[in-house]
């Protein structure tokens, strides 16, 4: 297994465009989770899948954001009507359904760029 | 609300020196905590974990880090600093099934070391 995959890894839009990232993760890994990462930050979380369900979104995941992983395996992250403030690096990880905590996986990311 | 906090942004060593990480976090009941390292441009790698039992726990790279429950940290510490060291290092915590049915992590903001040849 070659770890957590996203694509693309760079996206350079303009504003007010959509833009859509895939995440394959970890096969066998059931939780699938979204973070976004800005400049001088650390992770933060976005939202997170269990199977094909979304179990739990952030306040920072607005209106234009969505989120899908309709067989429970892929996912993809759709931005519409992107702004300037949507520039960041988009990350998404993977873990097993482990009892316990969750030792989770994180691909190279996305990193977007709105001009 | 978990949080966590890393007080050093910045920390510079010499190739060789030992090395300690600071990070303090606040949950209200037994945490799990995880260091991970992000080089530039990359995603994150999992060093190491904490979920119960030994208190210091060893991780990849040389790595170790101890949990402290009474001081509510969690320290990364490297006995001697290799200059493939340098990158972001984070500290991140979670309650496992929260009640929000979900276990995201909660990240710091990161502390960015620099290695001196």
């Amino acid at each position: 297994d070659t770890g957590v995959s996203q694509d693309p890894r760079h996206k350079i839009t303009k504003r007010g465009q959509n833009v859509t990232f895939r995440c394959d993760p970890i096969s066998e890994h059931n939780r699938l989770y979204w973070y976004r990462q800005t400049l001088g930050q650390g992770p933060e979380f976005l939202t997170y899948f269990q199977n094909e369900a979304q179990l739990e979104k952030s306040r920072l995941l607005s209106d234009r954001f969505s989120a899908e992983r309709p067989k429970g395996s892929f996912s993809t992250l759709e931005i519409q009507r992107t702004e300037q403030g949507d520039s960041a690096m988009y990350l998404c990880a993977s873990s097993p359904e482990t009892g316990g905590g969750t030792e989770a996986f994180f691909g190279q990311g996305t990193r977007l760029t709105v001009v | 609300a978990q949080s966590v906090t890393q007080p050093d942004i910045h920390i510079t060593v010499s190739e060789g020196a030992s090395l300690e990480l600071r990070c303090n976090y606040s949950y209200g009941a037994t945490p799990y905590l995880f260091w991970y390292v992000q080089s530039p441009g990359q995603g994150l790698q999992l060093l190491l974990k904490y979920f119960s039992g030994d208190t210091l726990v060893q991780g990849i790279k040389g790595f170790e880090a101890e949990f402290k429950r009474s001081q509510s940290s969690f320290n990364l510490r490297k006995p001697s600093v290799h200059w493939s060291d340098a990158a972001e290092y984070f500290c991140a915590v979670t309650g496992g099934k929260s009640g929000a049915g979900s276990y995201q992590l909660t990240f710091g903001k990161g502390t960015k070391l620099s290695v001196i040849p």
